[in-house]
């Protein structure tokens, strides 16, 4: 059965900063993969999505994620941090062939000064 | 465009009471999913309905909970008898088209969510 794992509850990171955010899948097939971002209190904004082709997949908001099939992965990365990205983050993956979305746990940022 | 509209943003219920959350999808969307998010866990998947189908419940709870799309008019998560255990956050989302085989976005477009409290 697919699922996701996010083995990163809650990560801090200094403003300016680099930023990487794990996802690890587990699936038969060539998966279908996105990465949201959850403000407080709000509802779920895709930030980026892999199908397939090139492997690292550039995003909104100055996010990347590579794809690493060897590795299972799909980690989400910027290169420079600023406050406004504080929030919650969630890998998913595609369930067969109905389009519900199977989540991970999710990984709290906080962004300090 | 407007975007997936959900209300009640915020409901709040006490045990034994029903509960019905709304989710009209975008324009031109006719394929809805719901998922609960419980404090501190993802979004779990409910359902998906197409209109006046459902064409998977299996994240569905077997009793109390039911969901509907009509023809004409939002969908609807209808929980009866509420028990404090139901208290989350509710998401519907909408997508276009039914995804197989080929797929074209994948994309899942989520409402700011409806936040059930069952005193």
């Amino acid at each position: 059965a697919q699922s996701v794992t996010q083995p990163d509850i809650h990560i801090t990171v200094s403003e300016g900063a680099s930023l990487e955010l794990r996802c690890n899948y587990s699936y038969g097939a060539t998966p279908y993969l996105f990465w949201y971002v959850q403000s407080p209190g709000q509802g779920l904004q895709l930030l980026l999505k892999y199908f397939s082709g090139d492997t690292l997949v550039q995003g909104i908001k100055g996010f990347e994620a590579e794809f690493k099939r060897s590795q299972s992965s799909f980690n989400l990365r910027k290169p420079s941090v600023h406050w406004s990205d504080a929030a919650e983050y969630f890998c998913a993956v595609v369930r067969g062939s109905q389009g519900n979305l199977i989540f991970g746990k999710g990984t709290k940022l906080s962004v300090k000064p | 465009n407007a975007g997936v509209m959900q209300n009640p943003r915020h409901l709040v219920r006490r045990r034994g009471q029903e509960a019905r959350l709304r989710c009209s999808p975008m324009k031109g969307h006719s394929h809805v999913y719901w998922y609960r998010q419980l404090p501190e866990e993802g979004l779990k998947f409910m359902v998906y309905l197409q209109k006046e189908n459902i064409i998977d419940e299996s994240g569905m709870p077997k009793e109390r909970f039911s969901a509907e799309f009509p023809k004409e008019g939002p969908s609807i998560l209808r929980i009866q008898q509420v028990v404090r255990g139901d208290s989350a956050a509710y998401f519907c989302a909408s997508s276009p088209r039914r995804m197989r085989g080929q797929w074209d976005t994948g994309e899942l477009f989520f409402g700011e969510g409806s936040r059930l409290t069952v005193l």
